[in-house]
Formats: C-alpha cells, structure tokens, sequence
C-alpha cells in the first residue's frame, strides 16, 4: 500500500480562495516533499521539509508537518487557475538506498 | 542546465514484445529512479540506481530491469509486455548525496501503450 495517502482526493475551489490538502504517512520518515504534477507530464517538486521542521513556506505556499501525527498538510493560498494540477506527496525512506514513496496525489481544479 | 531527458516520448508495442526506455539525468546528478504511473496504481516506484548500481528495488516483477552507465545515464527495459504494463514511465535524477534529502528532477515520461 501507498505510504503516503493524500486527502482529499480531488478538490475544485474558486480562484482566489485558499487550498488545503493533507497527507498520511505510516512509516519515520527523513524529510516529506511536495511534487505537482501537470496532467500526464512530469512532476515538479515544489517544496521538501525535514523531519525536524514543523512549517515551511514558499511564496503562496505553506506545509506544515506533524510528526508525532504522520501528517502533512500543503496549503496553497490565493489559487490562481495556473494551479490547476494534481499534487502528491512524497516520503523517502532510507532502505540502504533511497526510495521515495508517492502517494495517490489529490487533484486540485481552480475556476477562473 | 538541461533537464532530465526521456526517450521516446511515445511508443506503442504489441503484446509479448519487450521495450527500453532511456533517461538522461540532470548533469552531475548521480542517482536516478523509475516510476511506473497509472490511472488505477498511482506513481509506484520501480528502483533506484547510483553509481551503476541498483540501490533499491519496488515490487515489479523479474519482467522490469535497468541499468546505468558510467556517464548516469539509465535505461529500463520490460520484457513480454503485456496489456497491464501500459503507463506512464517517469525518471527522476538527483544529486543524493547520501542524505535522502535532496528533491528530485523529473522528465517528461514516456507514455507505453501495450496494444
């Protein structure tokens, strides 16, 4: 099963409004990192957080992480239509190599 | 600073047929992974390689190789394909220091199609 479950899956807001997705994850993780995908393209990393970080930003953007919940949440602020994607999140679990773990991802639909 | 390439973008195979698929990591990145994207599994990861050497394997069957070269560069390859390997493969380079904490490069994908 996916090691990172995001919530919810789909979402569709009016531009200008705020943005909230969330994501689960089982397992201690290293860092937690935020991809956007744009339909059946390549993903796009847009923001990575450490273990021992609780809230980071990026222009429009805020993750904030709880390890003690497994949580993560990526809030996306004054959406634009541009935004219009799907957004994953992904963990890295240190298995004698690397492994990032994606999870189903929730896709976001911005009105204009 | 070129992107990651995937080659070709496109392919379309028949069945029992078998496929490579190639990337070009970002350079100087020496880590690349493969993932397997589609509608009904999501993004599931396929393996890892670093400095030619598979680091790290998703749950595929024996069907799913790779390799990479001295100059990073990886390819995969899948063996009698059937209908159910239709997807979207992404590479991802990174620079990995070691740490796990870096942010990966993605390309554009090739989209398999298994008719």
């Amino acid at each position: 099963s996916q090691q990172g479950e995001e919530d919810p899956q789909a979402l569709s807001i009016q531009e200008g409004e705020n943005a909230t997705m969330n994501c689960s994850y089982k397992t201690s993780i290293n860092n937690l990192q935020w991809y956007r995908q744009n339909s059946g393209r390549g993903l796009v990393h847009l923001i990575l957080i450490r273990s021992n970080e609780r809230e980071k930003h990026s222009g429009r953007l805020r993750v904030t992480l709880d390890t003690s919940k497994k949580s993560s949440s990526l809030l996306i602020t004054a959406s634009r239509a541009a935004d219009t994607a799907s957004y994953f999140c992904a963990t890295v679990l240190n298995t004698g190599g690397f492994k990032t773990i994606f999870g189903a991802g929730t896709r976001l639909f911005v009105k204009a | 600073k070129a992107g990651v390439t995937q080659t070709p973008r496109y392919l379309i195979k028949t069945r029992g047929q078998q496929v490579t698929l190639s990337c070009s990591p970002i350079s100087g990145h020496r880590s690349v992974s493969w993932y397997q994207q589609t509608p009904g599994q999501g993004l599931q990861f396929l393996f890892e390689y670093f400095s030619e050497t598979q680091r790290n394997k998703g749950n595929f069957p024996g069907r799913f190789s790779g390799r990479q070269f001295s100059n990073s560069r990886s390819e995969m390859n899948v063996s009698t394909l059937e209908l159910g390997d239709s997807a979207l493969y992404l590479c991802a380079s990174s620079w990995a220091p070691g740490t796990g904490n870096t942010e990966a490069f993605f390309g554009q994908g090739t989209r398999l199609t298994v008719v």
